[in-house]
C-alpha cells in the first residue's frame, strides 16, 4: 500500500523549533517529489514547500522562506520539515503529500493524515 | 504569483442535485489545475488532474472542465458522500496555489 505518514508535531513556544517527519511506502521514494501542505485552524489549503526526488530543488512559500527548511534522506524513505523562528500564524495541521512525478511542479496524488503543529506560549 | 479564486464559497444541496463549482486564475494556467475533496479532519483526496482528467477510482459523477483562467468542477448527481469541502489547485509551477475552498453542504 502507498502512503506517508508524517510525526513530530507538537506544542512550541514562539521563536522556537520543530522537524516534522514524514516516512513513506510503497513507492520508489527517491523517483517522486515531496511536498508540504498546511492548513491552519478552520483555514485552507495552503502550499508550504516541495523537494525534487533527488533532494537537488527545494522551493518554499515566500511566508516560510528563511525559517524552514526541507531535506529528504532518500535512503530512509523520509522527508523533513525543520521549522525554525516559529510564529502563533504557524500553528496548522501540517499535511506531507507525494507528488505524481519526480520534480515538485506537479499535483499530489498521496496524502499524508497530518501532523499538528501548536505555537503558543 | 497566480491567485486562484473559487466560488461560491459555501453550496446548499440536496442529494441527487447536479452541482458545480468554478475557479478562477488570475492568469492563464493552461489546463494545470488540479481539484481535491477534503472532508472534516480527514486528508484531501486528489479527485481531476490536468482540468479533466479523472484520478484513478474517483466515481465518473465529477468530472471537470476549462482551460486558461476558467475552471469548474461538476458533480452530476450529488451522493451523501459528496458532501465536502473542494479545492483546485494550481500547478506546473513551484509555487502551487490552492484555492480558498468550496465547502458542499446538505440543504
Amino acid at each position: 500500500e502507498v502512503q506517508v505518514v508524517e510525526s513530530g508535531g507538537g506544542l512550541v513556544q514562539p521563536g522556537g523549533s520543530l522537524r516534522l517527519s514524514c516516512t513513506a511506502s510503497g513507492f520508489t521514494f527517491r523517483a517522486y517529489a515531496m511536498t508540504w501542505v498546511r492548513q491552519a485552524p478552520g483555514k485552507g489549503l495552503e502550499w508550504v514547500s516541495g523537494i525534487g526526488g533527488s533532494g537537488g530543488s527545494t522551493y518554499y512559500a515566500d511566508f516560510v522562506r528563511g525559517r524552514f527548511i526541507t531535506s529528504r534522506d532518500n535512503s530512509k524513505n523520509t522527508v523533513y520539515l525543520q521549522m525554525n523562528s516559529l510564529r502563533a500564524e504557524d500553528t496548522a495541521v501540517y499535511y506531507c503529500a507525494k507528488d505524481r512525478h519526480m520534480t515538485p511542479f506537479y499535483y499530489m496524488d498521496v496524502w499524508g493524515k497530518g501532523t499538528t503543529v501548536a505555537v503558543s506560549s | 504569483d497566480i491567485r486562484m479564486t473559487q466560488s461560491p464559497s459555501t453550496l446548499s444541496a440536496s442529494v441527487g442535485d447536479r452541482v458545480t463549482i468554478t475557479c478562477r486564475a488570475s492568469r492563464n494556467i493552461n489546463d494545470w489545475l488540479a481539484w481535491y475533496q477534503q472532508k472534516p479532519g480527514k486528508a484531501p483526496k486528489l479527485l481531476i488532474y490536468k482540468a479533466s482528467t479523472l484520478e484513478s477510482g474517483v466515481p465518473s459523477r465529477f468530472s471537470g472542465s476549462g482551460s486558461g483562467t476558467d475552471f469548474t468542477l461538476t458533480v452530476s448527481s450529488l451522493q451523501p458522500d459528496d458532501f465536502a469541502t473542494y479545492y483546485c489547485q494550481h500547478y506546473n509551477n513551484y509555487s502551487r496555489t490552492f484555492g480558498q475552498g468550496t465547502k458542499v453542504e446538505i440543504k
